[in-house]
């Protein structure tokens, strides 16, 4: 089966950039979904295939795929960025990453 | 939006019908899915049923294919999820979302605010 793994945690200076990753094997040739879930909250779609926003995400969410690593990019993180990020393929089913907790300090 | 019903607490090998009830979007032009989340906060994929234009199989999770069955009724702006032989594994929250993609499961783009199901004897 597929996997993708994200880190557990990634904490990040208000104001400044974080990067979550989402590894996987030759993922770059894979659409990666995005998706940000907060406290008591339904997930919700911030980046789909690789690099677009739906209509509503702010330009400071940007994605890149390459290689054997997704990665989703949050620019001039603000404190309503924290929540958790999972990231999502189709391999033959649909998966997850485990998720990844965005701390902004 | 989507608003899922159904959930609650059922006993092991027993079955369980949730609903997703959609508004606000052509229901029958959209691809569904089925996603959950165990308590330990882990997202898992269900299934996915195409619009009836495209037509094509239901597909289904390897952990739930033969026991969990998809349908929607376009009439009715409904999706479900029959749940058969539940085991204590299946204890999640389940949401329904509109799937993006047409031939096979893509970006959910819409999510319900999710059901709450407990296994348990």
């Amino acid at each position: 089966s597929y996997d993708l793994t994200q880190p557990l945690s990634v904490s990040v200076a208000l104001g400044q950039t974080a990067n979550i990753t989402c590894g996987g094997n030759k993922i770059g040739s894979k659409d990666v979904h995005w998706y940000q879930q907060k406290p008591g909250q339904a997930p919700a779609l911030v980046i789909y295939r690789d690099t677009n926003r739906p209509s509503g995400i702010p330009e400071r969410f940007s994605g890149s795929n390459s290689g054997n690593t997704a990665t989703l990019t949050i620019s001039r993180a603000q404190p309503g960025d924290e929540a958790d990020y999972y990231c999502q393929v189709w391999d033959g089913s649909v998966i997850f990453g485990g998720g990844t907790k965005l701390s902004v300090l | 939006q989507l608003v899922e019903s159904g959930g609650g607490l059922v006993q092991p090998g027993r079955s369980l019908r949730l609903s997703c009830t959609a508004s606000g979007f052509a229901f029958g032009n959209h691809a569904m899915s089925w996603v959950r989340q165990t308590p330990g906060k882990k997202l898992e994929w269900v299934g996915y049923i195409r619009n009836k234009g495209y037509g094509g199989p239901i597909e289904y999770a390897a952990s739930v294919k033969g026991r969990f069955t998809i349908s929607r009724d376009d009439s009715k702006n409904i999706a479900y999820l029959h749940m058969n032989s539940l085991k204590t594994e299946d204890t999640a929250i389940y949401y329904c979302t509109r799937d993006s993609g047409t031939t096979g499961p893509g970006a959910s783009d819409i999510w319900g605010q999710g059901t709450l199901v407990t296994v348990s004897s």
